[in-house]
């Protein structure tokens, strides 16, 4: 069965540093990978995906995440963080060769941004 | 708006109450998903749809939960007899298939269970 890990359930960060949120998958075969951004009271909103091609994909607001089929791991980053990158980031997988399949969501990673 | 709305937005109930939620998806998405989210966790999957079909249900979906999608448009997810585990966020999103991998979530139903 596939699994998502994200280490760490809070990451805080200085406005200006990089931002670096880990996410590590599991599954016999290299799934399609998602990171999705949730603001509070609102739902969630795709920052970036991987499904083939490029192993370094690059979303919006300025994220890009590298897939490592090595390391099974799709970490997100940013180079500088913004006080608006404030919120809950989500990274998900679903099963490769089902287009549309189910999501499976990590527990999240809660960013803070610091002035 | 051309998202993907769900009425209510809040919803509080007595343990024991039904309640019934409603999800309308962007207008050319086949696919429909609902999710439940508690607080401190990431979405888990419930159910989806292809047009009116439901392809997978997950074993989190009681026998006092069902989804339908009558005519392959807006869906339904109802809660029997609910309890105060139900407390949750239940978020929809839809998905065109064969053209994009993005499932477009709305903005999600709170369900507090009293």
């Amino acid at each position: 069965a596939q699994s998502v890990t994200q280490l760490g359930s809070h990451v805080s960060v200085s406005e200006g540093a990089l931002v670096l949120l880990r996410c590590n998958y599991s599954s016999s075969v290299p799934p399609y990978l998602f990171w999705y951004v949730q603001y509070p009271n609102q739902g969630l909103q795709l920052l970036l995906k991987y499904t083939t091609g490029a192993t370094l994909v690059k979303g919006i607001n300025g994220f890009e995440a590298e897939f490592k089929k090595s390391e099974t791991s799709f970490h997100l980053t940013k180079p500088s963080a913004h006080m608006s990158d404030a919120a809950e980031y989500f990274c998900a997988v679903s099963e490769r060769g089902n287009q549309g399949g189910k999501l499976i969501f990590g527990q999240g990673t809660e960013l803070s941004v610091k002035p | 708006d051309t998202g993907v709305s769900q009425d209510p937005r809040h919803k509080i109930t007595k343990r024991g109450q039904n309640v019934t939620f409603r999800c309308d998806p962007i207008s050319e998405h086949n696919r429909l998903y609902w999710y439940r989210q508690t607080l401190g966790q990431g979405p888990e999957f419930l159910t989806y749809f292809q047009n009116e079909a439901q392809l997978e249900k997950s074993r989190l979906l009681s026998d006092r939960f069902s989804a339908e999608r009558p005519k392959g448009s807006f869906s339904t997810l109802e809660i029997q007899r609910t309890e105060q585990g139900d407390s949750a966020m239940y978020l929809c999103a839809s998905l065109a298939s064969g053209v994009s991998y993005e499932q477009y979530f709305g903005p999600g139903t709170r369900l507090t269970v009293t």
